[in-house]
């Protein structure tokens, strides 16, 4: 069963544009929702996280969005580079002592064009 | 601080083989999660270990199994491979101190059967 839900499969972005990542979760238990950047041959890396009390998180040029009654949320890269050419990965995480495992989404593939 | 290390990076085995693959996690984590990372299904949660102790496992056959050490490093063994085993398997690391849930990965170890 597929708990996290991500969109698009692939984003082709102009350099300078804004790149947006959506993700969808179904259980209403998940309270911590990391997204993932990984480059070829590389293991993910977190790039940004967010609890459902705040709507919005910005670190530099990345800001996740989140909406809960909707239970979406979604990662923004503002002014996108060729260096953010990268595989995104949203995942959630229930975070009760004992349980912590990522469910992830099945990823973005991104490509950033000069 | 050094981070999470894989070892061996790169493994070729004969389908009906065993396998050992190795994670040191990032100095004072005592919490280490192995993934699996294929094209066609992404990343899937195989296991979790606390303090040499098993907290989570995810749907995956009993040929995959794991086991953490005094000093958190960590093992996991696939026994009798199947072809289907070919994949990017990642292990993560997490403090798991004041309720921190960030994960931190290792470059992964790709293993390859034939």
């Amino acid at each position: 069963q597929q708990q996290v839900k991500q969109s698009p499969q692939s984003l082709i972005v102009q350099k300078g544009g804004i790149s947006i990542i959506n993700c969808a979760y179904e259980n209403t238990a998940f309270d911590y929702f990391p997204w993932y950047q990984q480059f070829p041959g590389k293991g993910p890396a977190l790039l940004i996280a967010i609890r459902p009390d705040v709507s919005e998180k910005k670190e530099g040029r990345f800001t996740i969005s989140f909406n809960k009654s909707a239970k979406q949320f979604s990662l923004h890269i503002m002014d996108s580079q060729p260096g953010d050419s990268a595989t995104y990965f949203c995942a959630a995480v229930i975070s009760n002592f004992g349980n912590e495992k990522l469910t992830f989404g099945t990823g973005t593939r991104l490509t950033i064009i000069p | 601080k050094a981070g999470v290390t894989q070892t061996p990076r790169y493994l070729i085995k004969t389908r009906g083989q065993q396998v050992t693959l190795s994670c040191s996690p990032i100095s004072g984590h005592r919490s280490v999660s192995w993934y699996q990372q294929t094209p066609g299904q992404g990343l899937q949660f195989l296991f979790e270990y606390f303090s040499e102790t098993q907290r989570n496992k995810g749907n995956f056959p009993g040929r995959f199994s794991g086991r953490q050490f005094s000093n958190s490093r960590s093992e996991m063994n696939v026994s009798t491979l199947e072809l289907g085993d070919s994949a990017l398997y990642l292990c993560a690391s997490s403090l798991l101190f004041d309720r921190t849930y960030e994960q931190y990965f290792g470059p992964g170890t790709r293993l390859t059967v034939t």
